[in-house]
């Protein structure tokens, strides 16, 4: 069974743009979940979408949004990126209760110039 | 708010011995679940081992265990037989029921398997 795909896997982009990333959970999975990870903050939840709603939110700025398909990828965009938007993102998805483990992907490592 | 401790940022051990890594987390919850991840140079985040806070018995994976201490909020993890690929960080991860798939991670610990 194929695991968590997240791409790119690496991302350069400029202050003032906005990205895209996208991930693709396993198969069968319908939850899929969002993280962010710095040296500074550690790792910290974005969002989590189950059957294509939000169903929980973290404490990140508006400019940080997701959404998930009838396929359950999804994706998360970031608007006018900021220098403190570097970070490793990681997607996990999961069959979707807090008692099955959630499945991570490589991540995306985005660099803002 | 719930929030996970790790007080050991980085540890060391010779290859086939034991090392144990700390956790110590918050919440006034009585159901929830804990998680041991491990973050090799890879960087992908590989699940260890997982623990449920109804369950007394503490969860063992092959070389993996847990001591759980629900009372004092505690929830280590022993690995037995170190092996070099056991080199990577470590990080203790909480999962509140009610909070569906929002794990909330501690800071690592970095192990180092010496040969």
């Amino acid at each position: 069974k194929a695991g968590v795909t997240q791409t790119p896997r690496y991302l350069i982009k400029t202050r003032g743009q906005q990205v895209t990333l996208s991930c693709s959970p396993i198969s069968g999975h319908r939850s899929v979940s969002w993280y962010q990870q710095t040296p500074g903050q550690g790792l910290q939840f974005l969002f989590e979408y189950f059957s294509e709603t939000q169903r929980n939110k973290g404490n990140f700025p508006g400019r940080f949004s997701g959404r998930q398909f009838s396929n359950s990828r999804s994706e998360m965009n970031v608007s006018t990126l900021e220098l403190g938007d570097s970070a490793l993102y990681l997607c996990a998805s999961s069959l979707g209760q807090s008692n099955q483990p959630q499945h991570f992907g490589d991540g995306t490592r985005l660099s803002i110039l | 708010a719930q929030t996970v401790t790790q007080s050991q940022p980085e540890m060391s051990v010779q290859e086939a011995e034991t090392v144990t890594l700390s956790c110590t987390y918050d919440t006034s919850e009585n159901n929830y679940y804990l998680f041991w991840y491990k973050q090799p140079p890879s960087r992908q985040m590989i699940l260890v081992i997982r623990q449920e806070a109804y369950k007394q018995q503490n969860a063992t994976e092959n070389r993996f265990s847990v001591n759980f201490q629900k009372a004092a909020k505690s929830f280590s993890l022993k690995i037995s037989d170190s092996q070099l690929g056991d080199t990577a960080m470590y990080f203790c991860a909480f999962a509140d029921p009610g909070a569906t798939n929002k794990l909330i991670f501690g800071t690592g610990t970095l192990l180092a398997v010496q040969p």
